[in-house]
């Protein structure tokens, strides 16, 4: 049963500190996104790769956070230094190449306290 | 901007009934309509979906239809159980090139017994 699955699942941490959130996408899958939930918001696209290249981040804060794919089996997702406006749910999701259909992983609950 | 609107944050059903569940788009590029279901503590997961060359997808008792002069898409649950209680995005695509998709903010289905 293939899955994406999300490190942490929750993470409590202070303003001012280091998180990095880590994602294994499904094996295969040459795609992978990162999201944001929030309720006011809804589900907002951070990070977007194909295979493994960068190809928009335009939804991310520059400043603080940093998306990367040291390799096909993992994403990460790095916010440094967080504040109390990065709590939300992170979603990483990964797809097969030229498919629209996408494959969530459970997320991680941030709260930045 | 606001691509994807979903209008209604809530909806209320009898178990049995019919559940409807809208979303209206902006963006006339869109050629690809995906619905997903979330519960509490998951991710959100693929439900069914549409290409713009349909009007009507139907997968059991889950049923979107694409209406593209109004740019407005509804998906119909006959009949609805209370295991379809969830928050239901909607989300779109533009084929061109990119498997990224934009989402509502959702909408909360309850269907009580």
């Amino acid at each position: 049963d293939a899955r994406v699955t999300q490190t942490p699942r929750h993470k409590v941490t202070e303003m001012g500190q280091e998180v990095t959130m880590r994602c294994q996408p499904i094996l295969g899958h040459n795609t992978v996104f990162w999201y944001r939930q929030t309720m006011m918001q809804g589900l907002e696209l951070l990070a977007y790769f194909r295979n493994r290249a960068p190809l928009d981040d335009s939804g991310m804060p520059k400043d603080r956070f940093s998306a990367e794919m040291p390799d096909a089996t993992l994403a990460t997702l790095k916010i440094q230094p967080s504040e109390p406006r990065d709590s939300a749910v992170y979603f990483c999701a990964s797809g097969p190449l030229n498919r629209e259909e996408q494959y969530f992983g459970p997320g991680t609950r941030l709260t930045v306290t | 901007d606001q691509q994807v609107k979903q209008n209604s944050p809530s909806l209320s059903v009898q178990e049995g009934r019919i559940s409807i569940l809208n979303c209206d788009y902006t963006n006339s590029m869109f050629d690809y309509f995906l619905w997903y279901k979330k519960y509490p503590a998951e991710g959100p997961t693929f439900l069914i979906s549409i290409s713009s060359i349909k009007d009507k997808n139907e997968d059991g008792r889950f049923t979107v239809f694409l209406n593209k002069s109004a740019k407005h898409l509804s998906l119909h649950i006959v009949p609805s159980q209370p295991g379809d209680s969830a928050v239901y995005f909607c989300a779109a695509s533009d084929r061109g090139g990119s498997e990224k998709l934009v989402f509502g903010k959702g909408t909360k289905l309850t269907v009580n017994p």
